[in-house]
């Protein structure tokens, strides 16, 4: 089974609908972050959370939302999708203490593509 | 702007032939990570090479780090068709103490039989 995974795997929607992204883990890392993908680019980080308590936003978090409700889960929500929204999503995990200056490997699940018509 | 950028943007080679990317950088790093992308999946960690290091070896690659120029190089040797993926270069920050990872566009590398 893998060690993290997105659902849904591919979602179509339509401007102005509401739409939650899951991600759960395995690993029992502390730290989880969403990114969105677009084509020809980079991931660009939306929001992380470093424990259950604790949740940041990243660098492209307008129109997203998010909740840590464990610390294996983490959703992302886009509470009124538009169509520059399309992209393929990317939730990670990374385990690491607080504040300890480092090296930390990320882990990814399989991604999901979203599209908003 | 990003952080890192990868050069090229895409690589063509043939099977045997050794693929060479590079990552340059803006603000002084804590470590350097290379992933790679199969089409439409997600990123598989490959390598990380700290401030302070100069090369590391894992496998078929090659990864180097100079830290005067800001810049990194990763080496793939006798490359194979399954070698076909996008590679990303990701750093964290020397004054990020939560280890963030930036991402760069990433090279498209394509091998062939």
């Amino acid at each position: 089974d893998a060690d993290v995974t997105q659902t849904p795997r591919n979602r179509i929607t339509k401007t102005g609908k509401r739409i939650m992204l899951e991600c759960s883990q395995t690993k029992g890392h502390d730290r989880m972050y969403w990114y969105r993908q677009d084509p020809g680019l980079g991931l660009r980080l939306i929001y992380y959370s470093f424990d259950v308590k604790d949740i940041n936003k990243g660098e492209i978090s307008d129109g997203y939302s998010v909740s840590r409700q464990a610390q294996a889960k983490f959703s992302l929500s886009l509470e009124s999708a538009i169509p520059n929204q399309t992209a393929l999503y990317f939730c990670a995990t990374s385990g690491r203490g607080q504040g300890v200056v480092g090296t930390d490997t990320q882990y990814f699940g399989p991604g999901t593509r979203l599209t908003v018509l | 702007s990003q952080q890192g950028e990868e050069d090229p943007q895409a690589l063509s080679i043939q099977e045997g032939e050794n693929a060479t990317m590079n990552c340059s950088y803006k603000t002084s790093i804590n470590n350097l990570q290379w992933y790679r992308q199969n089409s439409g999946r997600g990123l598989v960690h490959l390598i990380l090479i700290r401030s302070n290091e100069r090369e590391k070896h894992s496998g078929r690659l090659r990864v180097t780090l100079d830290t005067s120029k800001k810049s990194s190089s990763l080496l793939i040797t006798a490359s194979r068709a399954a070698d076909t993926a996008s590679y990303f270069c990701a750093t964290v920050l020397a004054t990020d103490s939560w280890g963030k990872l930036q991402f760069g566009a990433g090279t498209q590398v394509v091998v062939t039989p």
